[in-house]
């Protein structure tokens, strides 16, 4: 099945830098959404995003939602220790059913 | 309950015997996903559940995976005659129709010796 293009794949930071990490897909979505995965734990979720060109915020995350329905963002601003962990992109595909595609997410390292 | 709860936590079997995984959904949630993720690896697709309607089995990888959601509400996910590439964490999430985002259960680590 489809599976989204999430980059980087890892990042190595340290502690109060932002981090940037991007997915694209070949074909349009209608919904694109980030988790968070922490090691033993299900991914959660952290910002949904409906609309083409919308940005959204929540706490120092601000995602975007690519014009083109094609590509997403996620940043993360100040980082900190507990931002640790595997992030997912994830989308539900235009005229698709509510099953999501999920990318192969990225694994963030923080130094403190 | 609360949230999404999944069973075992963690199994180790044999090759080739029968496993069941559980997964109890968030309570009202009409949709129900099965997902296998393997290490390092994004999460794919298994099985989807929407009400009565008939599942979206795409997903599933060969015809020893089955799963069923009985009354609506718990699902079953058997995995027949194990190997060991069936080695993974099985996440079962559930939604409300309409909304794109799932609550995941910290799912169940499943190792194939």
């Amino acid at each position: 099945g489809q599976q989204l293009n999430q980059s980087p794949q890892s990042m190595f930071i340290q502690e109060g830098e932002d981090v940037s990490m991007n997915c694209t897909s070949s074909s349009i979505f209608n919904t694109w959404l980030w988790y968070k995965q922490d090691p033993g734990e299900g991914p959660v979720l952290l910002i949904a995003l409906y609309k083409a060109g919308e940005l959204t915020s929540n706490g120092r995350l601000t995602a975007q939602f690519g014009i083109t329905r094609k590509d997403s963002f996620l940043n993360i601003s100040a980082s900190i220790p507990s931002d640790v962990g595997i992030y997912f992109c994830a989308g539900q595909e235009l005229g698709g059913s509510e099953k999501l595609v999920f990318g192969k997410g990225t694994k963030l390292t923080v130094n403190p | 309950g609360a949230g999404v709860s999944q069973s075992p936590s963690n199994k180790v079997t044999e090759k080739g015997k029968d496993v069941e995984l559980r997964c109890d959904p968030i309570s009202g949630h009409t949709a129900l996903y099965w997902y296998r993720q393997s290490l390092g690896q994004g999460l794919e697709f298994l099985i989807y559940f929407q009400g009565n309607s008939a599942p979206d089995k795409s997903g599933l990888p060969s015809d020893r995976f089955s799963a069923e959601r009985t009354g609506g509400s718990v699902s079953t996910l058997t995995i027949q005659r194990t190997q060991q590439e069936d080695s993974a964490v099985y996440l079962c999430a559930s939604s409300s129709r309409g909304f794109g985002g799932y609550t995941f259960g910290s799912g169940t680590r499943l190792t194939v010796v």
